[in-house]
């Protein structure tokens, strides 16, 4: 089945410690995103990537890293420097020319 | 800045009956329109997009555009309990921006 997947489901982080988002999609999608939502609030964009070793910061890219070494894989690293990590983070993928983003199940971070 | 906006509700629909969200769009270079449900603590999922002025049906499911007024809308007809989940409304411009909005809350009352 072609799909996103993110791990971990949940994920706890200590205080100074970096934590690692796994995202990937065997839909041979070209772009890749990850989203922060909060309670009740909309999606903000973190950053993303159009294509293979080129990624943009999003509105929201403080605290935050990325890599796009591989068109499948679009992993997210939440630094100690982001003081609010609580959320839940969605990674979504899409192909190019105006198609819709589809996202997976999320991963929900929580301090220790 | 551009914005989609939404109602954030919650809209409360009696079971049966014809469910309207609407939203508006600032930035008129917009060109594809999509609407995504989402159920609490869940992922968005997408369930209608459209690209033309005018109706898009698919099964209970209606999407409408008109690009003039910067407005798009989905109705669900004979609204089902499993309907009640927030529904994000998204425009993509030519440069494949997506800007997302809030949500609007949709309840159905059984």
């Amino acid at each position: 089945d072609g799909g996103i997947t993110q791990s971990p489901k949940y994920l706890f982080r200590k205080e100074g410690q970096n934590v690692t988002l796994s995202c990937e999609q065997n839909l041979n999608h070209d772009a890749m995103y990850w989203y922060r939502q909060d309670p009740g609030q909309g999606l903000r964009l973190i950053y993303y990537s159009q294509i293979v070793n080129d990624f943009q910061k999003g509105d929201i890219a403080e605290g935050y890293s990325v890599s796009r070494e591989k068109k499948e894989s679009f992993p997210l690293t939440v630094t100690s420097a982001q003081k609010n990590p609580t959320a839940f983070y969605l990674c979504a993928s899409s192909s190019a020319g105006g198609q819709p983003q589809h996202f997976g199940d999320g991963t929900r971070l929580s301090i220790l | 800045q551009k914005e989609v906006e939404q109602n954030s509700g919650p809209l409360s629909v009696p079971e049966g009956a014809i469910a309207s969200l609407n939203c508006t769009y600032s930035d008129r270079g917009s060109q594809s329109f999509f609407w995504y449900r989402q159920y609490s603590g869940k992922s968005p999922e997408l369930i209608m997009f459209i690209y033309s002025n005018g109706d898009k049906e698919d099964g209970r499911f209606t999407a409408q555009l008109n690009k003039a007024s910067q407005y798009v809308s989905l109705l669900i007809r004979d609204s089902q309990p499993s309907d009640s989940a927030t529904y994000l409304c998204a425009a993509l411009n030519y440069v494949d921006k997506i800007i997302f909005g809030k949500g609007t809350r949709l309840h159905i009352l059984p």
